[in-house]
């Protein structure tokens, strides 16, 4: 059963539009949340993450907002460029201990940013 | 060099033979892992290696066998795969187990099981 979920598999944003990405995720215990985002041929990288303290975090053109109650995520691009196309990750973790410290991924979406 | 590193960066193997993948950080971190990327799929974990010691096995097959001599180095020895097993093999390590903070990826190696 999946824990993390993003349901849509891709996604197609007009250059300088906002790019708006989901994430679900079902296990209460996870307190940590992060999104990677990942080029062909090569590995994930760190983008962006939050705690369950906050409910937004921002870093330059990207925010993550996170919805405790509705356990969903999203991350928003503004504004989006062609090279924020790539997979995006949605990722997270309990940091309490116990087997859900490891990090859990969705499946991926893909971002493509036409200019 | 700094960062994760895996080589080779693709691999074509038939289903008798045996090969090995290589993971090397330069980070300072102490935890080490496998993870499996498949066609829409999520990243699966296989294995966590702690201070050298492996702590989870993820009900990966034995035709997979993870080998970590030091806490920079990390093998995934393989043999008789299937073509199933054709997939993205990324490494990845953290400062430690028991967050999910600091994780960095290596660039995977692509295997193709003919």
């Amino acid at each position: 059963d999946q824990q993390v979920k993003q349901n849509s598999p891709s996604l197609s944003v007009q250059e300088g539009r906002i790019s708006i990405l989901n994430c679900d995720y079902t296990n209460s215990m996870f307190d940590y949340f992060l999104w990677y985002k990942k080029y062909p041929a090569e590995g994930p990288t760190f983008l962006i993450s939050i705690s369950s303290i906050k409910d937004k975090n921002e870093d330059g053109r990207f925010t993550v907002f996170l919805n405790k109650s509705a356990k969903h995520l999203s991350l928003h691009i503004v504004p989006s460029q062609p090279g924020d196309s790539a997979v995006y990750f949605c990722a997270a973790s309990g940091n309490s201990g116990g087997s859900n410290y490891k990090l859990t991924f969705g499946k991926g979406t893909l971002l493509t940013v036409n200019p | 060099e700094t960062g994760v590193t895996q080589t080779p960066r693709h691999l074509v193997m038939g289903m008798t033979n045996k090969k090995s993948l290589k993971c090397e950080q330069h980070l300072g971190h102490n935890a080490m892992y496998w993870y499996k990327q498949s066609a829409k799929k999520p990243l699966e974990l296989m294995f966590v290696y702690n201070f050298k010691e492996q702590t989870e096995n993820n009900s990966v097959p034995s035709r997979f066998s993870p080998e970590c001599p030091n806490s920079s180095h990390l093998f995934l020895h393989l043999h008789t795969l299937q073509p199933e097993d054709s997939a993205l093999y990324l490494c990845a390590s953290s400062p430690r187990v028991v967050s999910g903070y600091g994780y960095t990826f290596g660039s995977g190696t692509r295997l193709t099981v003919v």
